[in-house]
């Protein structure tokens, strides 16, 4: 099946620096990618839509110059945590679909914890 | 408000099946229910789907009521692996950035396998 994989798989940062997070389709292109966060026993919440050679779709209240997204190519997109604080600390999700209609398949998250 | 309702938790014996219900009784005719799970610390991960037949693959099966409106996840032989929020969701089969954006996953179910 597809994969998914995100890097890394944690980390711990302190407050005021800026974190970056990769999402790669290993055997897929994927033209659009989407970025979740995730609360402790919270589900799933869509932050944006990573669009390969355009701007990203952020959904409502997620600012964009805070959480900087970029899809350069068909196999990556970034997520960058610009001045991390305290409330920042979450779970960040990554998926990809292969094509439209197929399923959607996720990383393996990464836990941002800001010191 | 979420499409689809679960029950917040659920325990299963090991090696018993393990029969998590769901109620979308809104569904529309051109809705598929998909169900997901997330193991702890990890990303969401792809079990089944269907539209109104039943569904069985290497990992579960799915019976979906005739009018559409529940389903029931079974695991045939629960293990401890299978510990984890199952989420089931509802959405048309044309996976694209607007269908994704209009994805509710809800807080699933979280079950416990227990040797």
């Amino acid at each position: 099946g597809a994969v998914v994989s995100q890097h890394p798989s944690w980390v711990i940062c302190k407050s005021g620096t800026s974190v970056k997070i990769e999402c790669r389709s290993l055997d897929f292109q994927a033209t659009t990618m989407f970025w979740y966060r995730q609360f402790p026993k919270q589900s799933l919440m869509l932050m944006a839509t990573s669009n390969e050679g355009s701007k990203a779709t952020y959904e409502q209240g997620v600012e964009k110059d805070k959480f900087l997204i970029n899809h350069a190519s068909l196999t990556l997109s970034t997520l960058t945590v610009t001045s991390a604080h305290p409330e920042d600390s979450s779970f960040y999700i990554c998926s990809a679909t292969p094509r439209a209609g197929g399923k959607l398949f996720f990383g393996s998250g990464t836990q941002l914890s800001v010191l | 408000d979420a499409k689809t309702t679960q029950p917040p938790s659920m325990d299963c014996a090991e090696g018993r099946a393990a029969n998590l219900p769901c109620n979308h009784s809104t569904i529309s005719g051109n809705e598929y229910v998909y169900w997901y799970r997330q193991i702890h610390s990890q990303g969401p991960q792809y079990i089944i789907h269907g539209l109104k037949n039943n569904e069985t693959n290497e990992m579960a099966s799915l019976i979906i009521t005739e009018d559409r409106k529940s389903s029931t996840l079974i695991l045939p032989h629960a293990t401890l692996r299978d510990t984890a929020v199952y989420y089931c969701i509802v959405r048309v089969s044309q996976h694209n950035a607007g269908n994704n954006r209009k994805l509710i996953w809800g807080l699933g179910t979280s079950l416990a396998v227990n040797p």
